[in-house]
């Protein structure tokens, strides 16, 4: 079975300081490793995967996570944090070794950045 | 590029009634298609999957049953919704070979009274 953890319900930032959103995974293969948000009342938007290679995967609107197979995390990162960032972020996570194609979300992490 | 539609946006239904949500998708040919479940504005239950026409997986038994009558047509029903059924309905598409990320329609926000 796969599962991901988002251990906190919400992150509170002020504007122009780095944020970190965490996330943990467990499969029994290896990963696929998603980040979604979503805005209020809106559907998920992709922001960015890892699926192999580089550590370090950059996405859209300046947000980057870090894939860490000894910790089994992937936490989302973004150096300056921007007001508009405020939403709810999904992680996600496929075990790339079954057949089976859906995903499995996390919780859901509520970002609040502080003007 | 690809589009997804979901419809209606909102709906307001009495317990006991049918249900039909639909998905459509555009740009693209044979996807996975997917419906997703938000309860309470948060975490994401994984309701039904389709990898081909008139082929579903269900992943939860529940009072939903879905049907995919065209390539790229999706549709999401009930014979009669439960309290319980109320909640935000997303529909997401996925390429159909190697199939990473997937994608979500705006949604549908259901409410059974």
């Amino acid at each position: 079975a796969q599962s991901v953890a988002q251990p906190e319900d919400q992150v509170n930032v002020a504007e122009g300081n780095p944020l970190t959103v965490k996330c943990t995974y467990s499969v029994s293969g290896n990963p696929y490793l998603f980040w979604y948000v979503q805005y209020p009342n809106r559907g998920l938007q992709f922001l960015l995967k890892y699926i192999t290679g580089d550590n370090l995967v950059k996405g859209s609107y300046g947000f980057e996570a870090e894939f860490n197979k000894s910790q089994t995390s992937f936490h989302l990162k973004k150096p300056s944090a921007l007001v508009s960032d405020s939403a709810l972020y999904f992680c996600a996570v496929r075990d790339a070794d079954t057949g089976r194609r859906a995903l499995t979300f996390g919780s859901g992490t509520r970002l609040q950045v502080q003007p | 590029s690809q589009t997804i539609h979901q419809w209606p946006a909102t709906l307001v239904q009495p317990v006991g009634s049918p249900l039909s949500l639909e998905c459509t998708v555009e740009g693209t040919s044979n996807p996975n298609l997917y419906w997703y479940r938000q309860a309470a504005g948060r975490g994401l239950q994984l309701l039904f999957y389709s990898v081909g026409i008139g082929q579903i997986s269900s992943e939860v038994p529940q009072n939903l049953s879905a049907s995919r009558p065209q390539d790229r047509q999706f549709i999401l029903s009930s014979k009669k919704l439960l309290l319980s059924d109320s909640g935000f309905y997303l529909c997401a598409w996925g390429p159909g070979q190697s199939s990473y990320e997937q994608y979500f329609g705006p949604g549908t926000r259901l409410t059974v009274t």
